[in-house]
């Protein structure tokens, strides 16, 4: 497509509920991040996928979160038993080869965990 | 990730130009400059790279000292649409992420 994908755009999830988070990337882009932005706050990267190497894991904040890449395209963002404080927004972003080719991201999902 | 220093928030009056101000004392030689924008609700946008100098487009010009501990991004005559918040991002080519801090808030005023 013409840009990064991403939904749902608003999730509202009740504490301790898992929810899926949905991320389209620039077809041809081979690299995809994930990052989570609380109110008001910078960006907090998660992980990142590069073609089909072990992804960059490091930042995601606890085991309750998982990611996977499906084919090189579509990606899926999990957060098991949703707590209050992973209330954030959900950004997604692609680039050609890595962060050097600069990123494009998506519009994100606002995620409420209640 | 070398650290970069900018502030918090400006404001400006529509048909000024701005100037925001990035530190990176830090930088290492392989590493350049980016500046992403962030309008409410939406991801970041690239608008600016550059290593040494100064790089212009159609949307902004980015001024880099010969020490490069520094860069100064350059807005022309400012419109409502330009506030937003802005990141100045120091890339390591080999990093496997970029790092945005919390950014300058701009506001551009009536």
């Amino acid at each position: 497509g013409a840009g990064v994908s991403q939904s749902p755009s608003n999730k509202v999830t009740e504490k301790g509920k898992d929810v899926e988070l949905r991320c389209d990337p620039i077809s041809g882009h081979t690299a995809l991040y994930w990052y989570r932005q609380s109110l008001g706050q910078g960006l907090e990267f998660l992980i990142y996928f590069q073609g089909n190497s072990a992804p960059d894991k490091s930042g995601l904040p606890s085991d309750r979160f998982s990611a996977e890449r499906t084919g090189g395209s579509v990606s899926t963002l999990t957060i098991q038993r949703t707590q209050q404080e992973d209330s954030a927004v959900y950004l997604c972003a692609s680039s050609w080869e890595g962060p050097s080719y600069g990123y494009t991201f998506g519009s994100g999902t606002r995620l409420t965990v209640v | 990730l070398a650290k970069t220093t900018q502030p918090i928030s400006m404001d400006s009056y529509e048909g000024q130009e701005v100037n925001i101000t990035c530190s990176h004392n830090n930088i290492a030689t392989n590493d350049y400059i980016t500046w992403y924008q962030q309008f409410p609700s939406q991801g970041p946008r690239f608008i600016i790279q550059g290593y040494k100098t100064k790089v212009t487009n159609e949307v902004a010009s980015l001024f880099i000292p010969a020490d490069r501990k520094s860069s100064t991004l350059s807005l022309p005559r400012v419109s409502l649409s330009d506030t937003a918040v802005y990141y100045c991002l120091v890339v390591d080519p080999g990093a496997n992420n970029l790092f945005f801090g919390t950014g300058t808030r701009l506001t551009v005023i009536p």
